[in-house]
């Protein structure tokens, strides 16, 4: 099977643009949850979306939305970007329908906005 | 809001010696605590997990403990070897609410 895959793997921005992220689970999975990785905060829960529903979210500002496809592939996708924002986007996905079993995660998409 | 403390934040060890790392969580209704290793350059992966009718839990050379009345549980890794060497996240979730907390990671580095 292939495992989570995310696109694209690099890009660079300019503050104020946006940008889109996707995330492809691995096949039969039918959760995924993204995260945002910065060195010292770890990883920060986004959301999390089952059958195109999104059934959690963090504490992060309405700049930063998602959705998920009834093939299961997810999108995030991020408004009005800000320096803040430089970051490793991590997808992950999960066999289970609820949110005890293991996550599978991509190699992530790392954001740079200058 | 729910929260996981994870300590250290750094951690240096010889090889073959012992390594303990120690998370904190706040929301007592918390159930399920997995660990996940990420190597450098790489995707986290889940190396062990603990549920809350379990007090510990092992597997070769790691282990996890789960305190629930201090809300606190621990990783413990033995005779460590350099390719332990890698960030370690710990997570606490909470059944039903499809919310991920993890804690801010520990870099261990294991010296040959």
């Amino acid at each position: 099977k292939a495992g989570v895959t995310q696109t694209p793997r690099y890009l660079i921005k300019t503050r104020g643009q946006q940008v889109t992220l996707s995330c492809s689970p691995i096949s039969g999975h039918r959760s995924v949850s993204w995260y945002q990785q910065t060195p010292g905060q770890g990883l920060q829960f986004l959301f999390e979306y089952f059958s195109e529903t999104q059934r959690n979210k963090g504490n992060f500002p309405g700049r930063f939305s998602g959705r998920q496809f009834s093939n299961s592939r997810s999108e995030m996708n991020v408004s009005t970007l800000e320096l803040g924002d430089s970051a490793l986007y991590l997808c992950a996905s999960s066999q289970t329908g609820d949110d005890t079993g293991e996550l599978f995660f991509g190699e992530g998409s790392r954001l740079t906005v200058l | 809001g729910e929260n996981v403390e994870q300590h250290p934040s750094t951690l240096s060890v010889q090889e073959g010696d012992s390594a303990v790392i120690k998370c904190t969580y706040s929301d007592s209704a918390s159930n399920y605590f997995p660990w996940y290793k990420q190597e450098l350059g790489k995707r986290p992966q889940l190396i062990i997990d603990i549920r809350s009718n379990v007090g510990e839990k092992k597997d070769q050379r790691i282990a996890v403990t789960l305190n629930k009345t201090a809300k606190h549980f621990s990783l413990h890794i033995t005779e460590t070897q350099p390719e332990d060497s890698a960030v370690y996240f710990c997570a606490a979730i909470t059944s039903g609410t499809y919310k991920y907390i993890f804690g801010t990671g520990t870099r261990l580095k294991v010296l040959a």
